[in-house]
């Protein structure tokens, strides 16, 4: 089952900050952020792993809360170059490999 | 330059005809991945393979097939059997560990239109 992400869609004025949830009715071990635009390849961004540790951009930042199975991305003083379709990607089991991505929120930053 | 490469870019096929889809990575990865974008639906998973000569199907995975002979080599086959093939394929690769947590890396997609 698909993670369910929100809101579906977004737009901001250039300099605004933004929030995109990303929440499992599974237990998690880690979450994966990537942002793609449009007819181009998936970028990672970050993972977040149970326990804490996290991987990614300096500049981006995110949470992960195990109890609740959620995760929040957290855009801030966004610019132009942010704009694309963001992606969160569950994994249940360490070490199975299997990510399950959510369908997306479509970021868009206007000057 | 490490990477993964997906080839064609754009594909056409007549229906009922099966189309073979290229990955092939440098990056010395264990893990291999294949997913389906269509609007509005995220990426969803076909097959993906942990180690050469094995795979495990995924969320999606009737009317495709696989194979694992190489361990830079990961070919999708959209099979006559797949009802609504149209879609952008995506192929991705990532380091295999126990702890898992690894970052995919993806190719450039392949957008298939069958007539």
């Amino acid at each position: 089952q698909q993670p369910v992400q929100s809101p579906q869609a977004v737009i901001l004025r250039e300099g605004e900050d933004a929030v995109i949830n990303c929440s499992s009715s599974k237990a998690l071990y880690s979450v994966h952020w990537y942002r793609q635009k449009h007819g181009e390849a998936p970028v990672f961004l970050m993972i977040l792993l149970k326990g804490g540790e996290q991987k990614g951009h300096e500049k981006i930042s995110a949470s992960f809360n195990e109890k609740k199975q959620q995760s929040s991305l957290y855009l801030t003083a966004s610019q132009l170059s942010y704009s694309g379709t963001y992606f969160c990607g569950t994994e249940e089991v360490a070490g199975y490999q299997k990510v399950t991505f959510g369908t997306g929120t479509k970021l868009q930053v206007i000057p | 330059d490490g990477g993964i490469t997906q080839s064609p870019k754009y594909l056409f096929r007549k229906e009922g005809q099966n189309v073979t889809l290229s990955c092939e990575q440098n990056l010395n990865h264990d893990a291999m991945y294949w997913y389906r974008q269509d609007p509005g639906q995220g990426l969803r998973l076909i097959y993906y393979s942990q180690i050469v000569n094995d795979f495990q199907k995924g969320d999606i995975a009737e009317g495709y097939s696989v194979s694992r002979e190489k361990k830079e080599s990961f070919p999708l086959t959209v099979t006559s059997a797949q009802k609504n093939p149209t879609a952008f394929y995506l192929c991705a690769s990532s380091p295999r560990e126990e702890r898992g947590g690894h970052e995919q890396f993806f190719g450039p997609g392949t957008r298939l239109t069958v007539l």
